[in-house]
């Protein structure tokens, strides 16, 4: 089944935590992209990667590293995380930016 | 810088009323738009893709419009069922030379009533 998987999907943690949020998808596609959705904000971009070692930043990527050694794995790594990053967080992926976006499940993250 | 924007905020109508969901966005200059569903506590799931050389799309009960010059696109719900009880979205695709941005709209809530 193509699909896009988020681990995990639930986590609640201390601020200053050390935390990666995978995400992995099993359809070949270039880009890949995080997103947070928050009450009132909508969604809002952290990272995108057009292909395999090619990142960059979306609107919102204070506080968030992300890395792109496979295709089809597209880490968000939280080095420090703080309150303000909780959140519901979700990886997108497709064949190319143009294309039709898939999203994965959702990971809802709290810091306290 | 794109906004978009999606009106009502919150819809809620009987099973069986057609219904229009209303997006716009201020940047004509689209690569593409699409819609999504997403239910409560779940990811999105893309409904419609609309290339910007195209007026409209359609997909069993739904039809997606795309008016790039006045800055709306529209999604027809025909026959709507409580099963389509959801929070849709849109998202607009600007290109700018390499760098390409998805912008969404914050959603309408929609309560199909039985």
């Amino acid at each position: 089944e193509a699909q896009v998987t988020q681990n995990p999907r639930y986590l609640i943690t201390v601020t200053g935590k050390k935390l990666t949020v995978t995400c992995s998808q099993n359809m070949n596609h270039e880009y890949m992209s995080w997103y947070r959705q928050d009450p009132g904000l909508g969604l809002r971009q952290i990272y995108y990667s057009m292909n395999v070692e090619v990142t960059d930043k979306g609107d919102v990527p204070e506080g968030y590293k992300v890395s792109r050694k496979e295709k089809r794995n597209f880490p968000l790594i939280l080095e420090s995380p703080s309150p303000n990053q909780t959140s519901l967080y979700f990886c997108a992926s497709s064949f190319k930016v143009t294309y039709e976006q898939y999203f994965g499940p959702g990971t809802r993250l709290t810091v306290t | 810088k794109q906004e978009v924007t999606q009106i009502p905020a919150a819809l809620s109508v009987p099973e069986g009323e057609n219904l229009v969901l209303n997006c716009s966005f201020t940047d004509s200059a689209i690569y593409n738009l699409q819609w999504f569903r997403q239910d409560p506590g779940k990811g999105l799931t893309s409904l419609l893709l609309i290339q910007s050389s195209q007026r409209e799309q359609t997909s069993g009960r739904l039809n997606a419009s795309l008016d790039k010059s006045s800055g709306r696109s529209t999604l027809y719900i025909a026959a709507s069922q409580p099963g389509d009880s959801a929070t849709y979205l849109c998202a607009v695709l600007n290109s700018g030379g390499s760098n390409y941005k998805l912008t969404f709209g914050k959603g309408t809530l929609l309560t199909v009533n039985p």
